[in-house]
């Protein structure tokens, strides 16, 4: 079974307007981490942001916030406001843990558009 | 702060012969991985290391690929024999210790290569 999976290959938005993107999960872990990563064309993977297992609260980083249903397993990135240059890849991502820090899982991706 | 740092950025090579990569983590970290990135896809764990010993592989890591981190700084991957399947992304990234879930991984821009 996939550990992430992301259902949208691609996404457009209009500048400045508000974006989901959604991240499915599958562990049977207790503790595990998410992570949000953005590729630009320059191929550098970019951390966004970091949701816990046990936060009982969203977690936000500026126009980034991280919509975490833990029941349903899922863990959506918002980007509010988008602007052009957030045009890129996104990487949903996993760490599962204690037994098993060494690996992140990646899902396959979501290429966002921002349309002037 | 330097970042990770990967070289050379891209490799052409033909079929058959043997290309080396290198990967320069962020020096206090102690924490190495390997990736593969095809087009489409998310990153795919290869291989990761703790100081200079490399403590888990990918099955993706067939035979003709081997990677090493002397004396527990910058690693290097290297193919053998390369097929036009080895084409594909490769990205290096580093971490601290990973004691915990929020531990992120700081990624390189990757070598891309292409066998013809």
């Amino acid at each position: 079974a996939q550990k992430i999976t992301q259902t949208q290959p691609g996404m457009f938005v209009q500048e400045k307007e508000a974006v989901t993107l959604d991240c499915t999960y599958d562990t049977s872990d207790q503790s595990y981490g998410l992570f949000w990563y953005k590729q630009p064309s320059s191929g550098e993977m970019i951390f966004l942001i970091y949701q816990g297992s046990y936060d009982e609260q969203n977690a936000t980083e500026g126009r980034y916030s991280l919509n975490f249903q833990k029941a349903r397993k899922s863990a959506n990135l918002v980007i509010s406001a988008s602007q052009l240059g957030d045009s890129a890849m996104y990487f949903c991502a996993m760490r599962e843990g204690p037994r098993n820090f060494n690996k992140f899982y990646f899902g396959s991706g979501t290429k966002l558009n921002v349309k002037p | 702060d330097t970042g990770v740092s990967q070289d050379p950025r891209h490799k052409i090579t033909k079929r058959g012969q043997n290309v080396t990569f290198r990967c320069d983590p962020i020096s206090e970290h102690n924490r190495l991985y390997w990736y593969r990135q095809t087009l489409g896809q998310g990153p795919e764990f290869l291989t990761y290391f703790q100081n200079e010993a490399q403590l888990e592989k990918s099955r993706l890591l067939s035979d003709r690929f081997s990677a090493e981190r002397p004396k527990g700084s910058f690693s290097t991957l290297e193919i053998q024999r390369t097929e036009q399947g080895d084409s594909a992304m490769y990205l290096c990234a580093s971490s601290q210790a990973a004691t915990a879930t929020n531990e992120k991984l700081f990624f390189g821009s990757g070598t891309q290569l292409s066998v013809l």
